[in-house]
């Protein structure tokens, strides 16, 4: 089906363990995006990227690392997962860096 | 540093009322101001979208106004239903080049029968 597919849908994690975000987008899409949502924080930037090999920090990146081999993938990775990193975290992608569409999301928890 | 504030951070408004939800923004370089609409256990939606080249734009019964010199936009829900009733998250971009949107950190409204 053509969209943009988080997986998993939920995952549960022990401290200091890796852990892989999917996010898969059919459209083609330039742009891609990783937010994470928190209960009183809104939607916080954690990285973006404009094209395959281009990704760049956003505000809240400490902790997190992305890599975009192919336009349509977009990873997500916790190097050392920690109780803060606990979240719902959200991939969207753009054909131009208006009009996000967003994927249903990856509620991680870190224990 | 917060750079788009939006309030109230919840809301009960009755069937048929009007739902009025407040955003700021401090950087002046933003021009492009989206409402996005969550539901619970789903991703946000874009419902409506502005730019500073106009003060309002109606889209059924949402409508967003903008006021550039108060460096403020609103969303009002006219009508309001109890299937209104989610999450929604004003943003801003500088929409130039390779930006990103900057949310606010959202409005839970609750619309009851």
């Amino acid at each position: 089906d053509a969209g943009i597919t988080q997986s998993p849908r939920y995952k549960i994690t022990e401290t200091g363990r890796q852990v892989t975000l999917m996010c898969h987008q059919t459209w083609s899409h330039s742009y891609m995006f990783w937010y994470r949502q928190d209960l009183g924080h809104g939607l916080r930037l954690i990285y973006y990227s404009a094209a395959a090999d281009i990704t760049d920090k956003g505000e809240v990146s400490d902790g997190y690392v992305v890599s975009r081999s192919k336009t349509e993938n977009f990873p997500l990775t916790l190097e050392s997962a920690t109780r803060s990193q606990t979240s719902v975290y959200f991939c969207a992608s753009s054909k131009t860096d208006y009009g996000y569409t967003f994927g249903s999301g990856t509620r991680l928890t870190v224990v | 540093q917060q750079q788009v504030k939006q309030s109230p951070q919840s809301l009960i408004v009755q069937k048929g009322g009007i739902s009025i939800i407040n955003c700021a923004y401090e950087n002046t370089a933003f021009d492009y101001f989206p409402w996005y609409q969550q539901f619970p256990g789903k991703g946000p939606a874009l419902l409506i979208a502005i730019r500073p080249d106009v003060s309002e734009k109606k889209e059924g019964r949402f409508t967003i106004s903008f006021n550039k010199s108060a460096k403020q936009f609103s969303l009002h829900i006219m009508d309001s239903q109890p299937g209104d009733s989610a999450t929604y998250f004003c943003a801003a971009s500088p929409g130039s080049g390779y930006s990103t949107l900057t949310f606010g950190k959202g409005t839970m409204l609750l619309v009851s029968p």
